[in-house]
């Protein structure tokens, strides 16, 4: 399978725990992007790589969140002090650029306890 | 801000074409209009895109007016496993400011 993958699938944590989810992009493609949905919504945006380069971030996106790409390939999202309210799906995608569509994975179903 | 409107929710017919509207007035020149769409507990899923010329895929057809201001997706041949939510978004076509943003988009079902 070529696509992007995330992993876990699902994390159950209780309040106050740290989680840390990983995604590995389409090969060869150097933007990827975090996004964050709550149920009925469509996906908020988080932030946004272009290879090792964080270039934007969402006001979501508060100082107990974290996202790396280390070397412009895979990245990881941390949440630190984990809070109810953080309970979401978290989806990765990545792309060569807009105008050849973003690719999301499958995300990362969080419940915080 | 989600620049684009679109119905709640719709319903089609197995095998009959599914026409999603998307009006999207405040279009500026240099954006795409992209449709994606969300199978339950998936992740979203990308359809097509185009800037004002109509596109077609193996998965639907894309149908911008002439002003730009709205756009029709159709699936030719509605099937079941096209019951699905779908997102009609406007983008920059470059540049570092690259994300899309999502609306609530519309809900299909596909009935037998």
């Amino acid at each position: 399978d070529t696509g992007v993958s995330q992993n876990p699938r699902h994390k159950i944590t209780k309040r106050g725990q740290n989680v840390t989810f990983r995604c590995d992009p389409i090969s060869e493609h150097n933007r990827l992007y975090w996004y964050r949905q709550t149920l009925g919504q469509g996906p908020e945006f988080l932030t946004y790589f272009q290879n090792e380069a964080q270039l934007e971030k969402s006001r979501l996106l508060s100082d107990r969140f974290s996202a790396e790409r280390p070397k412009g390939s895979f990245s990881t999202l941390e949440i630190q002090r984990t809070e109810q309210g953080d309970s979401a799906m978290y989806l990765c995608a990545s792309s060569l650029g807009l105008s050849s569509g973003i690719y999301f994975g499958p995300g990362t179903r969080l419940t915080v306890l | 801000d989600a620049k684009t409107t679109q119905p709640t929710s719709m319903d089609c017919a197995e095998g009959r074409a599914a026409n999603l509207p998307c009006n999207h007035s405040t279009i500026s020149g240099n954006e795409y209009v992209y449709w994606y769409r969300q199978i339950h507990s998936q992740g979203p899923q990308y359809i097509i895109h185009g800037l004002k010329n109509n596109e077609t895929n193996e998965m639907a057809s894309l149908i911008i007016t002439e002003d730009r201001k709205s756009s029709t997706l159709i699936l030719p041949h509605a099937t079941l496993r096209d019951t699905a939510v779908y997102y009609c978004i406007v983008g920059p076509v470059t540049g570092t400011a690259s994300k899309l943003t999502f609306g609530t988009g519309t809900r299909l079902q596909v009935t037998l």
